[in-house]
C-alpha cells in the first residue's frame, strides 16, 4: 500500500531564509506526487504536482525516485507562506484516491 | 479554476440524529468524488470514494452503514452520518476530480455532535 511520510510536524524559519519541507513516500508503482497547502481558515489547494515541474509562489519540488522523496523547497521564505502543507501521493490512474502525509505546519517569522 | 462547494459549512446536532452533508462541483462534472475526515491537528484521512451511479468504495475501518454516500449526479455527492455520536465530531472534506485530472477540494464541513 502507498504511504506518505512528512517527518516534521512543525517547521519554523525566519523571513528570507530557505525552507525545505520533507516528504518521503513508499509505493511500488509509478506515483504521482503533489503538494497541497492550507492557509488558515481556507480550503485545501493544490500548490504543485511533480508532473508539471513548475514553480508556484517560488516553491519547487523534485521527485527523487531513488530516495523516494518529494521535498518542497523555497529559497527565500515569506511570512505569507505560513500555512499547513500536505504532501500527497496518488497511484497511477486518474480516479485513484490520494494518500496524504500528516502535514507540516510552516511558520515564517518576521 | 473549478470550484467545489460543501453545505453546510458547519452543523451541530444531538446525539442519535442523522446529518447530511452535500458536496457539489459547481462548474464541472465529476464522476468521482472523495470524502475525507480530518481530526484536530491530524492529517486528512480518506473515508470513501464516491462514484456516480454506483456504490461507494469505503476504506478499511469506515462503517458503510454509518456513513452513507450517495452520488446520484455528476455534480453532487452526499455523505449522511447516521445516528451520529460525539466521536463522529470532525471536519469532513470532499474533493472532486476535474477535467485535467486535478483534484479540487471543498471548504469542509465541521460537524459537532452533542
Amino acid at each position: 500500500a502507498q504511504r506518505v511520510t512528512q517527518p516534521e510536524k512543525l517547521l519554523s524559519v525566519f523571513k528570507g531564509a530557505p525552507v525545505e519541507l520533507k516528504c518521503n513516500y513508499s509505493y511500488s508503482g509509478s506515483p504521482e506526487l503533489f503538494w497541497y497547502v492550507q492557509y488558515s481558515r481556507q480550503r485545501l489547494q493544490l500548490l504543485l504536482r511533480h508532473i508539471s515541474r513548475e514553480s508556484i509562489k517560488g516553491f519547487t519540488a523534485d521527485l527523487n525516485k531513488g530516495e523516494t522523496s518529494f521535498h518542497l523547497k523555497k529559497p527565500f521564505a515569506q511570512e505569507e507562506d505560513s500555512a499547513m502543507y500536505y504532501c500527497a501521493l496518488r497511484k497511477d490512474g486518474a480516479n485513484n484516491d490520494m494518500r496524504f502525509g500528516a502535514g507540516t505546519r510552516l511558520t515564517v517569522k518576521p | 479554476g473549478a470550484v467545489v462547494s460543501q453545505h453546510p459549512s458547519w452543523v451541530i446536532c444531538k446525539s442519535g440524529t442523522s446529518v447530511k452533508i452535500e458536496c457539489r462541483s459547481l462548474d464541472f462534472q465529476a464522476t468521482t468524488m472523495f470524502w475525507y475526515r480530518q481530526f484536530p491537528k491530524q492529517s486528512l484521512m480518506l473515508m470513501a470514494t464516491s462514484n456516480e451511479g454506483s456504490k461507494a468504495t469505503y476504506e478499511q475501518g469506515v462503517e458503510k452503514d454509518k456513513f452513507l454516500i450517495n452520488h446520484a449526479s455528476l455534480t453532487l455527492s452526499t455523505l449522511t452520518v447516521t445516528s451520529a455520536h460525539p466521536e463522529d465530531s470532525s471536519f469532513y472534506i470532499c474533493s472532486a476530480i476535474g477535467l485535467w485530472d486535478e483534484q479540487f477540494f471543498g471548504p469542509g464541513t465541521r460537524l459537532t455532535v452533542l
